[in-house]
């Protein structure tokens, strides 16, 4: 069975550009996250959708950031606008349900100069 | 929210040693808990989920231990060798939510 995919690995921007991550979940997972992890941190959460309904969006930028899950399936998250705070890894992860195990794809490491 | 500390944030052992690695958190809520190992460059790998309070959960050479009176968890690499060095992660499940509220995690060097 195919893991939680992910791209582009790696995006390089300058300051006031826009970027997007793509998410591939496992399939037949309901519940899709994005996480941001900086540097020697741990990932925090920033969205979480159940199939296509965000269900917390409290700790996304919503000013530059959005995420949309349209079918239930794949999820795109976009910066518009980003800046040198935003470099971090980004990391989707997708689970069957609550309180079930999250697993994670490889991530997007971005980089904004 | 739920807040979990984690410690220590880097931690150096033999090959052959134990490495220790104990998270605290807030919410009494929280009913899962999960440890995640993250190599350099890769994604987080799920080591173990436990629900249990007050039980050891035995893995691949480690071990896992739940306290909920105390709001404790622990992980014991025992044995540890190279390929363990890595970052380690635990997390705790907001019953709430549905949230993974992370801890800073534990950058493990296992030297030969």
């Amino acid at each position: 069975e195919a893991g939680v995919t992910q791209s582009p690995r790696y995006a390089v921007l300058q300051e006031g550009q826009a970027v997007s991550f793509w998410c591939d979940p496992i399939s037949g997972h309901d519940t899709l996250y994005w996480y941001q992890q900086p540097r020697d941190q741990g990932p925090q959460l920033l969205v979480y959708f159940r199939d296509e309904a965000v269900i917390d969006n409290s700790q996304l930028p919503s000013d530059r950031f959005s995420a949309v899950r349209p079918k239930g399936t794949n999820s795109t998250l976009k910066i518009q606008s980003a800046k040198q705070g935003d470099t971090a890894t980004y990391l989707c992860a997708s689970s069957l349900g609550r309180g079930d195990e999250q697993y994670f794809g490889p991530g997007t490491r971005l980089t904004v100069l | 929210g739920e807040q979990v500390e984690q410690r220590p944030p880097h931690l150096s052992v033999r090959e052959g040693d134990s490495a220790f690695i104990t998270c605290t958190y807030t919410d009494p809520n929280s009913y899962y808990f999960f440890w995640y190992k993250q190599e350099p460059g890769a994604s987080l790998q799920l080591l173990m989920k436990v629900f249990s309070s007050t039980e050891i959960n035995e893995g691949q050479g480690f071990t896992v231990l739940l306290n909920k009176k105390d709001k404790r968890l622990s992980l014991n690499l025992t044995a540890a060798h190279p390929g363990d060095s890595a970052a380690y992660f635990c997390a705790a499940h907001d019953s709430g939510y549905n949230k993974l509220t992370f801890g800073k995690g534990t950058v493990l060097l296992v030297s030969p």
